[in-house]
């Protein structure tokens, strides 16, 4: 099947700093990226639609200014975590819909300390 | 507003044993039902999908689950766990076919098979 990659699959950073983490859908184009967020132990939230060359849609609650979205090509988007703090630490995950369906990535578990 | 409950947060089952995850729903239309599983730090498998046409759904892994509309239910079932099906299993809606589209996801259970 589709192979969709992120990267890094763990990171540490300062309280203060930003993290970037990408998305690469590696064998297909991806019209639409979707990033989930995941607290311990608790179920998936979705936090923002990206399309390809367009803004992304946050969902409620979801600040963008915050968790900024960049989906500059068909097999790119990044999120970048601004001025982290240790509320911040979760495991992000993305979904990359192509033609043939959509796929995970293997998410990024970020450790703000 | 769509939800999705799973009661059971954990489920101890043992090997060679039947395992049956509850899953429930609230959606005002016709629901797009998904379920994955989530192996520890790893991302998501799809391992079923129901849209229309047989309520009984064949999966990856030997998983299948059932459709049952007058219940608001879509329960995952395997006849016989492994070892190697002990993670985290999430059930979802979404508004339309696609899997992993704008997906409303259940808490998640945590399967734990003992030898």
């Amino acid at each position: 099947g589709a192979v969709v990659s992120q990267h890094p699959s763990w990171v540490i950073c300062k309280s203060g700093t930003s993290v970037k983490i990408e998305c690469r859908s590696l064998d297909f184009q991806a019209t639409t990226m979707f990033w989930y967020r995941q607290f311990p132990k608790q179920s998936l939230m979705l936090m923002a639609t990206s399309n390809e060359g367009s803004k992304a849609t946050y969902e409620q609650g979801v600040e963008k200014d915050k968790f900024l979205i960049n989906h500059a090509s068909l097999t790119l988007s990044t999120l970048t975590v601004t001025s982290a703090h240790p509320e911040d630490s979760s495991f992000y995950i993305c979904s990359a819909r192509g033609s043939g369906g959509a796929f995970f990535g293997q998410g990024t578990r970020l450790t703000v300390v | 507003a769509q939800s999705v409950t799973q009661p059971d947060i954990h489920i101890t089952v043992s090997e060679g044993a039947s395992l049956e995850l509850r899953c429930n729903y609230s959606y005002g239309a016709t629901p797009y039902l998904f379920w994955y599983v989530q192996s520890p730090g790893q991302g998501l498998q799809l391992l079923l999908k129901y849209f229309s046409g047989d309520t009984l759904v064949q999966g990856i892994k030997g998983f299948e689950a059932e459709f049952k509309r007058s219940q608001s239910s879509f329960n995952l079932r395997k006849p016989s766990v492994h070892w190697s099906d002990a993670a985290e299993y999430f059930c979802a809606v979404g508004r339309i076919k696609a899997a992993g589209n704008k997906l409303t996801f259940g808490g998640g259970t945590r399967v734990l098979v003992k030898p």
